[in-house]
């Protein structure tokens, strides 16, 4: 079974340019989550998506963060303009649904961004 | 309300040695609780999970955790620690499949 996968691995932008970020989950997991993790804390949620629909996005800062799932498969995160602070590691995560849901996580390798 | 505290920030032992991380939950239903290890510059990788089956749960490269709702705890344990333990370790609780909470990690430290 394919895990989860994100590109690229490694960014580096100028502050005020824009990124984007990519998730392809596990075939088959209804659920998709953007974790921002900044060196040296926990994983911070920014979004999760039933299918294609916004389950929670209340800590995503919206003035410059957007996520997509159009088909609800696979994602977009796009941060415009990049701000120095953004520099982190922007995980995808995937879970199945349903009956069987235990709220497992399946992560990707993450993405890591580095504004200068 | 929902959360997942990990009472230490930072673990350190010598190889060889018992790993203890502790890991306290608070929840209004009966909880999925997990444990992820990350090393560095990796994702999240599931060590074990407790989903209301067995109390006591065994995971991979040695590692267990039991259940313990009187105490409202889910302690992460391994006999006898190896260097490539050495990683940040998250306690996760899931409450109706929906909502995650992240505990803020405890950093194990292996010395030779």
């Amino acid at each position: 079974e394919a895990g989860v996968a994100q590109s690229p691995r490694y960014k580096i932008i100028e502050k005020r340019q824009s990124v984007a970020f990519w998730c392809n989950p596990i075939s088959g997991h209804a659920t998709l989550y953007w974790y921002q993790q900044i060196l040296g804390q926990g994983p911070k949620l920014l979004i999760q998506f039933q299918n294609n629909g916004v389950v929670d996005d209340s800590q995503l800062p919206k003035d410059r963060f957007s996520a997509e799932r159009l088909k609800g498969v696979d994602s977009t995160l796009k941060i415009q303009p990049a701000k120095l602070e953004d520099s982190a590691v922007y995980l995808c995560a995937s879970s199945s649904s349903g009956q069987l849901n235990t709220g497992e996580l399946f992560f990707g390798e993450g993405s890591r961004l580095t504004v200068l | 309300a929902q959360s997942v505290t990990q009472l230490d920030s930072h673990v350190s032992v010598s190889e060889g040695t018992p790993v203890l991380l502790r890991c306290n939950y608070s929840s209004s239903y009966s909880p999925s609780l997990f444990w992820y290890v990350q090393h560095p510059n990796k994702g999240l990788q599931l060590l074990l999970k407790y989903t209301s089956a067995a109390t006591l749960v065994k995971g991979i490269n040695g590692f267990e955790a039991e259940f313990k709702k009187s105490e409202t705890s889910f302690h992460l344990t391994k006999p006898s620690a190896h260097m490539s333990d050495a990683a940040e370790y998250f306690c996760v609780g899931n409450t109706g499949g929906f909502k995650t909470i992240f505990g803020a990690g405890t950093r194990l430290f292996v010395k030779a």
